[in-house]
């Protein structure tokens, strides 16, 4: 069974600053990577994704994650946060094989200070 | 390009009535999703669709019930509402599952409140 875990519920950071959001996964075979973010009262909105190739995927507004197969991770980052980056963020994964859906992980709320 | 299209926004039922929340996409995605989101709970995927015609019970099926007559439209229906169902739905559409451009994507969900 495919699985995804977002291990901290919220991160606070201060604007400029690097930030990362943590994801860790578990699949039989290769892995779909997702990352999604949504904002108060909107649905989710894509962000980037994984499915083969360069380990490192660059997305919308900035945000890159880093596919890394023995740690079984897909950490979101970004370089440099702004305040207009809070917002909830969700994780997900599938297996490559035909038949298998999304799974999402339970969402990180990132905090951005001024 | 509206994607996907949830209707109502918001709805307020009382214990037992009975509603049905719509979902259009007009991507020509074969598969389309309902889930729900509670606080502290992220989301939980209730039933799908893998074609016109077709439909599967998710993580959290019960006291719910879908339709999908027509590929652009999936219906989510509550025969007798509950507390319990109080929460923000959303729908959700993508390609079959080995396209190159597989992804999902979301409508602006249905806040549903049940009295």
């Amino acid at each position: 069974a495919q699985s995804v875990a977002q291990p901290e519920d919220q991160v606070n950071v201060a604007e400029g600053n690097p930030l990362t959001v943590k994801c860790t996964y578990s699949v039989s075979g290769n892995p779909y990577l997702f990352w999604y973010v949504q904002y108060p009262n909107r649905g989710l909105q894509f962000l980037l994704k994984y499915i083969t190739g360069d380990n490192l995927v660059k997305g919308s507004y900035g945000f890159e994650a880093e596919f890394n197969k023995s740690q079984t991770s897909f950490h979101l980052k970004k370089p440099s946060a702004l305040v207009s980056d809070s917002a909830l963020y969700f994780c997900a994964v599938r297996e490559s094989n035909a038949g298998n859906m999304l799974t999402f992980g339970g969402g990180t709320r990132l905090m951005v200070k001024p | 390009n509206a994607g996907v299209t949830q209707t109502p926004k918001f709805r307020v039922l009382k214990t037992g009535q009975s509603m049905t929340l719509l979902c259009a996409q007009d991507m020509n995605h074969e598969y389309m999703y309902w889930y729900r989101q509670d606080p502290g709970m992220g989301l939980r995927l209730i039933h799908y669709s893998v074609g016109e015609g077709t439909t599967a019970k998710g993580e959290v099926p019960d006291g719910y019930n879908v339709s999908r007559l027509k590929k652009q439209n999936f219906l989510l229906g509550l025969e007798s509402a509950a507390p319990s169902q109080t929460s923000v739905y959303f729908c959700a559409s993508s390609t079959m599952d080995l396209a190159p451009n597989y992804g999902y994507t979301f409508g602006s969900g249905t806040r549903l409140t049940v009295v």
